[in-house]
């Protein structure tokens, strides 16, 4: 079946470290899309992505930076500069009927 | 250009209908409306767009009012598995079908027994 698959589920990352997160799809989907979701914030936009190696910032880029070096993978990495990286992390991707998200990675700093 | 979203919560009965608004201070192209249960992936419920029709699915449907700027989502004699919180997400960009969506706050509906 088609879809993403965002890897791991849950993530612990100590101050001071860069942890990536994983997006995969296997839908055949130009666009992808990295949202940071906080409670009672909805959805912000962190990165997306409408073609191989290129990515624009979205409302909250600072302290992630992004990749797409194929159709299919659109890692997320949350660097040390980023000072509040508690949260819920979706991925997604669109067709012209809408988007699809994935399972999406819980990340806490402990 | 976040659409505003209202209102914030809804509690309802099972079989009670319920009306989920999303307005924008910027002209629409299309809105797109999804449903989130806790702790799992928003799930696409449909797409409007910039003159078509009411689109429907089961017992929720959605209207857009270009004028108005604003898109209305409908629950009819709503069921136990209507909950959820409710996001809307806009474009004006009718450039491009891949641009990005403003995602609103979302709603979050309960239905009880």
């Amino acid at each position: 079946d088609g879809g993403i698959t965002q890897s791991p589920k849950y993530l612990f990352r100590k101050e001071g470290q860069n942890v990536t997160l994983s997006c995969e799809q296997n839908l055949n989907h130009d666009a992808m899309y990295w949202y940071r979701q906080d409670p009672g914030q909805g959805l912000r936009l962190i990165y997306y992505s409408q073609i191989v190696n290129d990515f624009q910032k979205g409302d909250i880029a600072e302290g992630y930076s992004v990749s797409r070096e194929k159709k299919e993978s659109f890692p997320l990495t949350v660097t040390s500069a980023q000072k509040n990286p508690t949260a819920f992390y979706l991925c997604a991707s669109r067709n012209s009927y809408g988007y699809t998200f994935g399972s999406g990675t819980r990340l806490t700093v402990v | 250009q976040q659409p505003v979203q209202s209102p914030q919560a809804v509690i309802l009965r099972e079989g009670e209908d319920a009306v989920i608004n999303c307005s924008s201070s910027k002209a629409l192209y299309s809105v797109h409306w999804y449903r989130q249960k806790h702790g799992e992936a928003p799930v696409f419920l449909m797409i409007l767009l910039k003159g078509g029709e009411q689109k429907g699915h089961e017992k929720i449907s959605a209207s857009f009012n270009e004028k108005k700027q604003q898109s209305s989502l409908y629950l009819t004699a709503s069921q136990l598995s209507y909950s959820g919180t409710y996001f809307c997400g806009a474009t004006a960009d009718r450039g491009s079908t891949l641009g990005r969506l403003y995602f609103g706050r979302g709603t979050q509906l309960t239905v009880w027994p």
